[in-house]
C-alpha cells in the first residue's frame, strides 16, 4: 500500500514570502506528526494530531508556524513570512494508535530552502 | 527530559566489515529505544525498537542492538556491511508512559567503501 507522501518535495521561499507543506498519511492512521529536521541534525518534534485534533504544538518554533488537519487525514503546515532560519527539511510521519509503541511511519519530507 | 548522544559523525567502513554504531541515552528510567535509517532523499524507516524484555533486539535488514542499562547505551551493529547500507543513521529515545514524542540524535553517517 502506499506510504506517507508529502508535497512538495523542495520549495524555495523568498524571505518573506509564506509557504504550505502538505502531508497525505497512510490511510487509517490515527497519529500524525511533523518534525523540522535542520541540516545536519536529527528531526525535532513540532506538532502532534490525534485525528483532526491538535493535541501538541509545543515544539513549533514561533507564531509563524501553523498546522492544520482540518478532516483527520491530509495535513498542512503552514509558515507565515518565511525567515532563513527555518530553512530544513520538514518530515510528517504517521501511526496506527497513540503513543511510542505505534511504529510512526516517516514521509520522504519536504525540504525548504529560503533567500 | 531524556536525551540521546551519537558521539560519531561519521563511521567509513569496508564492504563486508562489521559495524557498530554508538548510541548513549539519558532517562531517569528504561526508557523506549529506536534506531532509524535515512537513506538520502527518503524519510526515516525504523530498524529496530526496544521496549523492554531481551536486552539483544532483532532488526530489519540484517541489524541488531543492545541495551546496556549500566551503559546507558543501545549501540546498533551489524556483522557484515553491503554497499547499500550507505545511509544516515539515528538514534532516538522516547518516555514510558503516555509520551508520544521521541528525542532523536543528530545522527551518524555511514560510508561504505568497496
Amino acid at each position: 500500500g502506499a506510504g506517507v507522501s508529502q508535497s512538495p518535495r523542495y520549495k524555495v521561499a523568498k524571505r518573506g514570502q509564506d509557504v504550505a507543506l502538505r502531508c497525505d498519511p497512510i490511510s487509517g492512521h490515527v497519529s500524525l506528526f511533523w518534525y523540522q529536521q535542520a541540516l545536519g541534525q536529527g528531526p525535532e518534534f513540532l506538532t502532534y494530531f490525534q485525528n483532526e485534533a491538535q493535541l501538541d504544538k509545543s515544539g513549533l518554533p514561533s507564531d509563524r508556524f501553523f498546522a492544520e488537519r482540518p478532516e483527520g487525514s491530509v495535513s498542512t503546515l503552514k509558515i507565515q513570512r518565511t525567515q532563513q532560519e527555518d530553512s530544513a527539511v520538514y518530515l510528517c510521519a504517521s501511526s496506527l494508535g497513540t503513543g511510542l509503541r505505534y511504529e510512526q511511519y516517516f514521509g520522504p519530507g519536504t525540504r525548504l530552502t529560503v533567500t | 527530559a531524556q536525551s540521546v548522544t551519537q558521539p560519531d559523525i561519521h563511521i567509513t567502513v569496508s564492504e563486508g566489515a562489521s559495524l557498530e554504531l554508538r548510541c548513549n541515552y539519558s532517562y531517569g528510567a528504561t526508557p523506549y529505544l529506536f534506531w532509524y535509517v535515512q537513506s538520502p532523499g527518503q524519510g526515516l524507516q525504523l530498524l529496530l525498537k526496544y521496549f523492554s524484555g531481551d536486552t539483544l533486539v532483532q532488526g530489519i535488514k540484517g541489524f541488531e542492538a543492545e541495551f546496556k542499562r549500566s551503559q546507558s547505551s543501545f549501540n546498533l551493529r551489524k556483522p557484515s556491511v553491503h554497499w547499500s547500507d550507505a545511509a544516515e543513521y539515528f538514534c532516538a529515545v522516547g518516555a514510558t508512559g503516555g509520551s508520544y514524542i521521541p528525542t532523536f540524535g543528530r545522527g551518524t553517517s555511514l560510508i561504505v567503501h568497496p
